[in-house]
């Protein structure tokens, strides 16, 4: 156990919904970031969010959005879904700064029919 | 050329074999480099990473880096029927920089 928690745990939308996943760092860890893992490929980075602030972004549309909270908490928002977006989504969490390791929470499993 | 490549596997070996997993990467700005374990419909989970050239042992486990290869690979000692999984190489450019990831290798170990 990592101690990040995601829910929820798997998802069902429809495509043109909206979605929001949520993620809770590890205590003592100030960095969240964001992953989709389609099936039999390895993670994409999404963004990474650093003290509440967007500190980087992967080949994603704007229509993928976060939030950093001051607890470190974090969300990922994503507008008009289409059926590509069904993936793993995964945040991991690290100490910023003070370290490069990045711990996975268990994931979002997002259907989009 | 992508930027991180693993063989997809699968690499099956008997139990109590050493399993050699490989990786190779493009960006020689790499600094960082990890090694995940994923089991199937399960998040991938750390069990190794190494900043350094040469070797780095952990249990059964021992990463290898050779930076001027841009190579990278994970030696399972004595594997075990529950080291079957799906293996993802990642690097990065250190400190807070995104990981970037290959497919994986699929590891089966025959009983």
């Amino acid at each position: 156990e990592t101690g990040v928690t995601q829910s929820p745990t798997h998802l069902i939308k429809t495509r043109g919904q909206q979605v929001t996943l949520r993620c809770s760092s590890q205590s003592g860890h100030n960095t969240v970031s964001w992953y989709q893992q389609a099936l039999g490929q390895g993670p994409q980075f999404i963004f990474q969010y650093y003290r509440e602030e967007e500190n980087g972004r992967g080949n994603f549309p704007p229509r993928f959005s976060g939030l950093q909270f001051p607890n470190y908490s974090s969300e990922l928002n994503v507008n008009a879904l289409e059926l590509d977006d069904s993936a793993l989504y995964l945040c991991a969490s690290s100490r910023g700064a003070l370290g490069g390791e990045q711990y996975f929470g268990p994931g979002t499993r997002l259907t989009v029919t | 050329q992508k930027e991180v490549e693993q063989n997809s596997g699968p690499l099956s070996v008997p139990e109590g074999a050493i399993a050699s997993l490989n990786c190779t990467y493009s960006d020689r700005g790499s600094q960082s480099f990890f090694w995940y374990r994923q089991y199937s419909g399960k998040s991938p989970e750390l069990i190794m990473f190494i900043y350094s050239n040469g070797d780095k042992e952990d249990g059964r486990f021992t990463a290898q880096l050779n930076k001027a290869s841009q190579y990278v690979s994970l030696l399972i000692r004595d594997s075990q029927p529950s080291d079957s999984a799906t293996y993802l190489c990642a690097v990065n450019k250190g400190g807070n920089t995104p990981l970037v990831f290959g497919k994986g290798t699929r590891l089966s170990v025959i009983a």
